[in-house]
């Protein structure tokens, strides 16, 4: 079965803190993956996919930055952080299209980061 | 463009009360559609999805119909306890193989005992 995992839980930074966060997948292949944040009581907020290794899309224009170094491997940074940056960070992953429409995302447990 | 539109929450019930949380959706083709549930602090996860117009998805005592002359996907439940309080978010899927899905914005459920 798959399962993703996402690492720290919990993360406090000083305005102006580099960041890493890490999601990793297990039990598939050529997964396509997101990043989303889910500001305290608010939607959610895709920021960046990719459709494989080195592919990055953005979403939105912002002080973050994602990477894919390996097939099951998805990292968000940020060079400096804001207090904008604050909030709850979703990784996901669905299946590989192909022929067929890729569907049902599947969510990490989720990394809360708190810029202070 | 694609969307998605939920009613706006909180919804407060009490125990064993009847509970539906709209959905409706605009999109050009024929999306998947899907409810997914927050609990507190946690990730979301898939709760039912339906892939082609009149399916209905069900889990967990909840059901949703894929009603495409009326674009809704409105999520019902006949019975709700406390353990079913948690944040709902409808989606569509796109149109590309990238798997992208549009969501709602969420409807907090609160569920009273």
């Amino acid at each position: 079965s798959q399962t993703i995992h996402q690492w720290p839980a919990t993360l406090v930074q000083p305005v102006g803190s580099p960041l890493s966060l890490e999601c990793t997948v297990e039990g598939t292949s050529n997964p396509n993956l997101y990043w989303y944040r889910q500001a305290a009581g608010r939607g959610l907020q895709l920021l960046f996919y990719s459709v494989g290794i080195g592919q990055i899309s953005s979403e939105v224009p912002q002080n973050l930055s994602a990477s894919r170094p390996q097939d099951r491997q998805f990292i968000l940074s940020s060079k400096k952080l804001l207090l904008s940056d604050s909030g709850f960070y979703l990784c996901a992953w669905s299946a590989r299209g192909g022929r067929q429409r890729a569907e049902t995302q599947y969510f990490g447990p989720g990394t809360r980061l708190l810029v202070l | 463009g694609n969307s998605v539109t939920q009613m706006e929450g909180p919804v407060t019930l009490s125990e064993e009360a009847f509970l539906t949380i709209n959905c409706t959706y605009t999109a050009t083709g024929y999306p998947s559609l899907f409810w997914y549930v927050q609990y507190p602090g946690e990730g979301l996860q898939l709760l039912l999805k339906a892939t082609k117009a009149d399916d209905k998805g069900s889990n967990k005592g909840f059901e949703a119909t894929y009603r495409k002359e009326t674009t809704s996907f409105h999520l019902e439940k006949g019975s709700v306890q406390v353990s079913d309080s948690a944040v709902y978010f409808c989606a569509l899927s796109g149109a590309s193989n990238t798997g992208k899905l549009i969501f709602g914005q969420g409807t907090t459920l609160q569920v009273k005992p």
